[in-house]
């Protein structure tokens, strides 16, 4: 069974840091690129990074700079490190893995980021 | 403003077929594969089609894809009320060197 799971969601103020965790199990981790996607409440989703097996990594133009995406393959794990956070950037973040030009297959259940002014 | 323009809404009877839109420019739709996803909110969305027109298994042969010249359209048959969700179409984008999906689309199942 495919599974991803988030954590580190929680209520932080502006400026603050934060890292999502996203532990996975289920699929050959190294053959998928995996991506943090995320959603305002109500409102639509919103791509945020990728980051390829071998860690190169892209970036909404709004958080790059901001955000770093990593993984380490060896725990089937990949991170968001949030730095500098702006109220903007509260929502469902959604960790996504893509088997190659096959479409986001598989969805975490969502970690949810508050960031208050 | 979302890179990819889907129309926010679309409704149809049970049993009827409906299509949704979605249009982009040459940097996403025009040169890239488009894939949709079906979200029934609070839960993830899910892989609905993928490269243009293909389903991955499991999904219905109702749900069906295509893709002509900036513009895509995911179309469902014989709708059902469990079809009643949210849709969105996605591209990467080689000129943001990113991923953008559209805004979605609410289907109501009247």
């Amino acid at each position: 069974e495919v599974r991803l799971v988030e954590s580190g969601g929680r209520l932080v103020q502006a400026g603050d840091s934060l890292r999502l965790a996203c532990a996975t199990s289920g699929f050959t981790f190294t053959d998928y690129d995996m991506h943090w996607v995320r959603q305002v409440r109500g409102k639509g989703l919103e791509w945020v990074s990728a980051v390829r097996p071998a860690n190169d990594a892209y970036y909404l133009g709004s958080v790059r700079g901001r955000f770093n995406t990593f993984r380490e393959n060896v725990w089937d794990t990949f991170y968001l490190q949030m730095n500098d956070l702006r109220v903007e950037d509260t929502a469902i973040y959604f960790c996504v893995g893509e088997r190659r030009e096959l479409g986001f297959a598989f969805w975490g259940h969502g970690t949810q980021v508050t960031v208050s002014s | 403003q979302s890179a990819l323009t889907q129309p926010p809404s679309v409704s149809a009877a049970p049993g009827q077929r409906v299509t949704i839109s979605c249009s982009g420019t040459y940097s996403n739709i025009g040169s890239q594969r488009v894939n949709w996803y079906q979200q029934l909110p609070p839960a993830a969305p899910k892989l609905l089609i993928h490269t243009n027109d293909q389903r991955p298994s499991g999904v219905p042969a109702r749900f069906s894809g295509s893709k002509s010249g900036t513009s895509a359209s995911l179309a469902i048959s014989w709708l059902q009320s469990e079809d009643e969700a949210d849709y969105y179409c996605a591209a990467w984008d080689v000129g943001l060197d990113g991923w953008v999906f559209g805004g979605g689309t609410k289907l109501t199942v009247l």
